[in-house]
């Protein structure tokens, strides 16, 4: 079946330094898609989302990338800070369907 | 999030015995869901219900059932629990119509071990 994926299971960067995480996404039906974090011992919590109609979108820090061509993803953190250590998956839908989340990559911030 | 509890938070068990895992928010959301979440298996779909009278299957719903009692209320159960059912459970919500409808709200988790 069609499923949500990333390209790198673990990122290590220095506090500072802008961060960027990749994620391919495979149905090409998918219009609404989101990045959650997932912090040690908690759910997951909502970062940023964009729809298949926009190319980016800007948060307090964080940009997502959408390139529907090569249905690619990427979530950009500017400045990370030790905060940001935590787990992030992408997830897609078609609207009318469950989220389906990608298997996560492993984001650490080296003070 | 406190709009979405999920008790017990963690929970010890025996093969064989059967468990229920509850949740319930404060949303309003109408949509409800079940996910189980392994190591390097990210977030799998057990169940999930886009109202009362709504029930589907996700992509592993083999040895779970779910109920929903309530708009606010979902549970979990697991007929005969098995050890490769340990695993952290969330449950999510999600809103239908709205800006960020599609977005799901998760609960703070259950960690479940079969023994």
């Amino acid at each position: 079946g069609e499923s949500v994926g990333l390209h790198l299971p673990t990122l290590s960067v220095q506090e500072g330094d802008n961060s960027i995480i990749n994620c391919a996404y495979s149905n090409s039906a998918s219009d609404y898609f989101i990045w959650y974090k997932q912090e040690s011992g908690k759910g997951p919590q909502f970062i940023i989302d964009i729809r298949s109609n926009m190319d980016k979108r800007q948060g307090q820090r964080v940009t997502v990338l959408l390139n529907k061509t090569v249905k690619h993803l990427s979530l950009q953190i500017a400045a990370t800070q030790p905060g940001d250590s935590a787990v992030y998956f992408c997830a897609e839908t078609t609207g009318n369907t469950p989220l389906v989340f990608g298997k996560g990559t492993r984001l650490s911030v080296i003070a | 999030d406190a709009d979405v509890t999920q008790t017990p938070r963690n929970r010890i068990t025996k093969t064989g015995k059967r468990i229920m895992l509850e949740c319930s928010q404060t949303k309003g959301h109408d949509r409800m869901y079940w996910y189980r979440q392994d190591p390097g298996l990210g977030l799998r779909l057990i169940y999930y219900s886009f109202d009362v009278k709504d029930i589907n299957k996700g992509e592993i719903s083999d040895g779970y059932s779910v109920s929903r009692q309530a708009q606010a209320k979902f549970s979990l159960s697991l007929e005969s629990a098995i050890p490769n059912q340990t695993a952290l459970y969330f449950c999510a919500t999600s809103d239908f119509v709205g800006a960020g409808a599609y977005t799901q709200y998760f609960g703070p988790g259950t960690r479940l071990t079969v023994l």
